[in-house]
Parts: structure tokens; C-alpha cells; sequence
């Protein structure tokens, strides 16, 4: 299959609080795992990825980590700042006849940072 | 580099016609993907095309058709348009395949009346 589901839908948090959003996905061929967010009214934008040879990745306040066993993998978010509010969105590459053509995405996360 | 650049921003058209949407990525890229956002749905794949051929088609109706030239530049195509094509259509490029990281482009809106 290429499915990739997204939890939760929405997420609010107070400022400086941490947020999680979990994604898990169908095909075990995946090794490619984008984290993408979308500002209001803007275009998504690579915020961070990891591939299959690592089980975490950080970037400042930001993280993923990936259990390809379970088919799953979690963006973190820690000291959540108001312009962290946005909707993102995980993805996975789904392969056909051993090649990956495409990305799919997940129905996206809102998180709401709170003053 | 320039980013990636798609025309037009804004289209209000008519049930029953038609529109075509052009993209263009950044130089250098070669794979261009398609995708169609609504509210709740998140971005749903339309299609994807590398050295002028589709080499991945999403689940929708054959009225949702594309092409990309010798350049890279893309343009997606859709026919006898319903109430249900308003969305948001981006585009992505990326250098080879569509697993590598992909750059959007600021989208059309498109709104059927």
C-alpha cells in the first residue's frame, strides 16, 4: 500500500512546551522520511529528513526520530515558539516495481503554539 | 537560484471548462510533481514527470492530465471542470527523483463557480 497516516490532527501547546506528531506508513521499502511545514498562506517547506540508516536527527529545536521496524516516525518539536504555529505534514516514498516515483504525504498536523 | 515559479497565482473559472496551470522549476531539476490541497485533505498526488515523460500518476479521474517540455517546465491540464477542483495546486521539484528533497512553488488557486 502507500499509505501514510498522521496523528494527531490538531495540536495546541503553550509556548515553550514541547510537541510531538507521529506518522506511520505502509511501505516497508520506504527509506526516505520528510517533515514539511506550511506557514498560512505559504507554500510547505523542508524543515527536516532522515533516512532509513539512522534512527535519530536533530536540528536545534527540532528532531525525528524513525523505528523502521514498526513503521513509524515522530517529529519533535521542544521550546515551541509561536511561529512554530503552522500545519506539517510527514511523508514517505512509495515504490512500484522496485523504483520510487513519488511522495506521499500525510493528512497534515495544525499545531497551535499558545502565548 | 530562483525558486519555483507557477502561473497563475489566481483562476476563477466556470463549471464546465477548462484550465491549464504552468510550472516551472528550478534549473537543474529535472522531476516535477503535482499535487491538489484542499482543507482536511492534505496534499494529494496528481502526477509526476522526469525527462518529459509521467513516470507516476495519482488516483484521479483521466479529466486531470500533464505534461512537462524538453526544458522541465510542466503544465497540468484539467477538463470539464467540477464545483469539487477548487483547491490549491502546487507544484514540487527536485533534482531527479521525487524522493530527493522537493521545493513547492506558491501554488494556483483555483476556484470553479
Amino acid at each position: 500500500g502507500e499509505n501514510v497516516e498522521q496523528h494527531p490532527s490538531t495540536l495546541s501547546v503553550q509556548e515553550g512546551d514541547s510537541a510531538v506528531i507521529k506518522c506511520t506508513y505502509s511501505d516497508s521499502a520506504s527509506n526516505y522520511f520528510p517533515w514539511y511545514k506550511q506557514e498560512l498562506g505559504k507554500r510547505p517547506q523542508l524543515i527536516i529528513d532522515i533516512r532509513s540508516n539512522v534512527g535519530e536527527k536533530k536540528d536545534q529545536r527540532i528532531a525525528v526520530t524513525l523505528n523502521k521496524t514498526a513503521k513509524h516516525f515522530s517529529l519533535h518539536i521542544t521550546e515551541t515558539q509561536p511561529e512554530d504555529s503552522a500545519v506539517y505534514f510527514c511523508a514517505a516514498p512509495f515504490y512500484r516495481r522496485g523504483t520510487a516515483s513519488k511522495l506521499t504525504f500525510g493528512t497534515g498536523t495544525r499545531l497551535q503554539v499558545t502565548l | 537560484k530562483a525558486g519555483v515559479t507557477q502561473t497563475p497565482r489566481y483562476l476563477i473559472k466556470t463549471r464546465g471548462q477548462q484550465v491549464t496551470l504552468s510550472c516551472s522549476p528550478i534549473s537543474g531539476h529535472r522531476s516535477v510533481s503535482w499535487y491538489q490541497q484542499t482543507p482536511g485533505q492534505g496534499l494529494q498526488f496528481l502526477f509526476e514527470y522526469f525527462s518529459e515523460t509521467q513516470r507516476n500518476k495519482g488516483n484521479f479521474p483521466g479529466r486531470f492530465s500533464g505534461r512537462q517540455f524538453s526544458n522541465s517546465r510542466s503544465e497540468m491540464n484539467v477538463s470539464t471542470l467540477e464545483l469539487g477542483d477548487s483547491a490549491l495546486y502546487l507544484c514540487a521539484s527536485s533534482l531527479e527523483r521525487a524522493y530527493n528533497e522537493q521545493f513547492f512553488g506558491p501554488g494556483t488557486r483555483l476556484t470553479v463557480l
